[in-house]
């Protein structure tokens, strides 16, 4: 079963503006992934934030994680045309796998 | 380069006609995991395996068939190929710790009529 689910499922906002996407899991996790696939593309990693991690930066890329309300948040800051895209985030359970889990996405279009 | 790579990239058959989608993974990954990706359901995963010989079913293994007898290919195989397969297939891999990302090949769209 899916275990992120992001919110919204599509968002639409002008050249640089800040995007801000969602994610909830239900289980215990050992990590949180942001992934960027663009259309009809493979999966390309953006971040990786630990379960004893709360916050982290990449460039315009900013996440946080709240462990207690099982949810992450991706914020895109000063968004670009070329950030157009959908954004996954998956998690890998704690004493499992190792193997990602995705939700259905985001669908994010940055209009110029 | 570090890459997953998957053959081929575009598949048209018919109902019925075994097929072998195959990935390879050129950074000596434990991990290694079939996914499936449908409008509107994100993806799903099929099989992972987490070494050579050890493979298990993901969320959605009906009507597919993996197997690992080299660390670096995962081929997925389609016995009897049904419209419902038709889908986007993607494979990743994966460093055995957990705490790094997964890399993903470029997926192949796979059309059963």
């Amino acid at each position: 079963s899916q275990q992120g689910e992001e919110d919204p499922q599509a968002l639409s906002i002008q050249e640089g503006e800040n995007a801000t996407m969602n994610c909830s899991y239900k289980t215990s996790i050992n990590n949180l992934q942001w992934y960027r696939q663009n259309s009809g593309r493979g999966l390309v990693h953006l971040i990786l934030i630990r379960s004893n991690e709360r916050e982290k930066h990449s460039g315009r890329l900013r996440v946080t994680l709240d462990t207690s309300k099982k949810s992450s948040s991706l914020l895109i800051t000063a968004s670009r045309a070329a950030d157009t895209a959908s954004y996954f985030c998956a998690t890998t359970s704690s004493g499992g796998s190792y193997i990602p889990t995705f939700g259905r996405g985001t669908s994010l279009i940055v209009h110029p | 380069e570090a890459q997953v790579t998957q053959n081929p990239r575009y598949l048209i058959t018919v109902t019925g006609k075994k097929l072998t989608v195959t990935c390879s993974q050129n950074m000596n990954h434990e991990y290694m995991s079939w996914y499936r990706q449908d409008p509107g359901l994100g993806l799903r995963q099929i099989y992972y395996s987490m070494n050579v010989e050890v493979t298990d079913k993901g969320d959605v293994p009906e009507g597919y068939k993996v197997s690992r007898k080299e660390k670096r290919n995962f081929p997925l195989i389609l016995e009897s190929p049904s419209p419902n397969q038709t889908s986007l297939y993607f494979c990743a891999s994966r460093l055995r710790t957990g705490l790094t990302e997964a890399f993903f090949g470029q997926g192949t769209r796979l059309t059963v009529v």
